[in-house]
């Protein structure tokens, strides 16, 4: 049983260039999230999607994108990338929509992205 | 907003108890714990949704005291694999997104 699946695990990019990180989950959950992770912050909400065809923006979306693409799959783009995007990115999902909150997240592996 | 976490780290004997705090500034319809190892993901540990409720898992147990808009995470008779940063994740009420405090390392020594 997979869980989430996150792809790539890595990446370096260059200010200014654009990649897209890939989620897909396969508990048959409703709801997806992205959060990143900086040192001494916690994890942050950057998106997330309650359900497959809605999405919704969380703490820190600026500079992002997402696409729920189906139940299963959930993308988070960054248009032009900014030494600030620098950090550990991690999707998540949930059987419920997190307004309800009384199901756990589980989360995938995470993707360490830096940005020169 | 952010929940805010006591202590930052705290360093533990195998087989010592140790208690880690999550306290919001806003009143809290639920309260997540998770653990998150060095690189790995994090994991869900326990949900609390009443006010006073308490659960435990092993060892682990937790409280949540909705009037004071806290929770706390007990660890008793800790263990090497209890090694690891915690974090609480908290739902204000009306609110639509579970917001997780900065966590708290906890290190056992043997």
């Amino acid at each position: 049983n997979a869980g989430v699946t996150q792809t790539p695990k890595f990446q370096v990019l260059k200010t200014g260039q654009s990649m897209t990180l890939q989620c897909a989950q396969d508990m048959n959950h409703n709801s997806m999230y992205w959060y990143r992770q900086d040192p001494g912050m916690g994890l942050r909400l950057i998106y997330y999607s309650a359900s497959e065809g809605t999405t919704d923006k969380g703490e820190v979306p600026n500079g992002y994108n997402v696409s729920r693409l189906n139940k299963r799959e959930f993308s988070l783009r960054l248009e032009s990338a900014a030494p600030s995007q620098t950090s550990v990115y991690f999707c998540a999902s949930s059987e419920a929509p997190q307004a309800f909150s009384n199901q756990p997240q589980h989360f995938g592996d995470g993707t360490r992205l830096s940005i020169l | 907003q952010q929940p805010v976490q006591s202590p930052q780290a705290v360093i533990l004997r195998e087989g010592e108890d140790a208690v880690i705090n999550c306290s919001s500034s806003k009143a809290l319809y639920s309260v997540h714990w998770y653990r998150q190892k060095h690189g790995e993901a994090p994991v869900f540990l326990m949900i609390l949704l009443k006010g006073g409720e308490q659960k435990g898992h092993d060892k682990i147990s937790a409280s949540f005291n909705e009037k004071k808009q806290q929770s706390s995470l007990y660890l008793t008779a800790s263990q090497l694999s209890y090694s690891g940063t915690y974090f609480c994740g908290t739902n204000p009420r009306g609110g639509n997104k579970l917001v997780f405090g900065a966590g708290t390392i906890l290190r056992v020594k043997s």
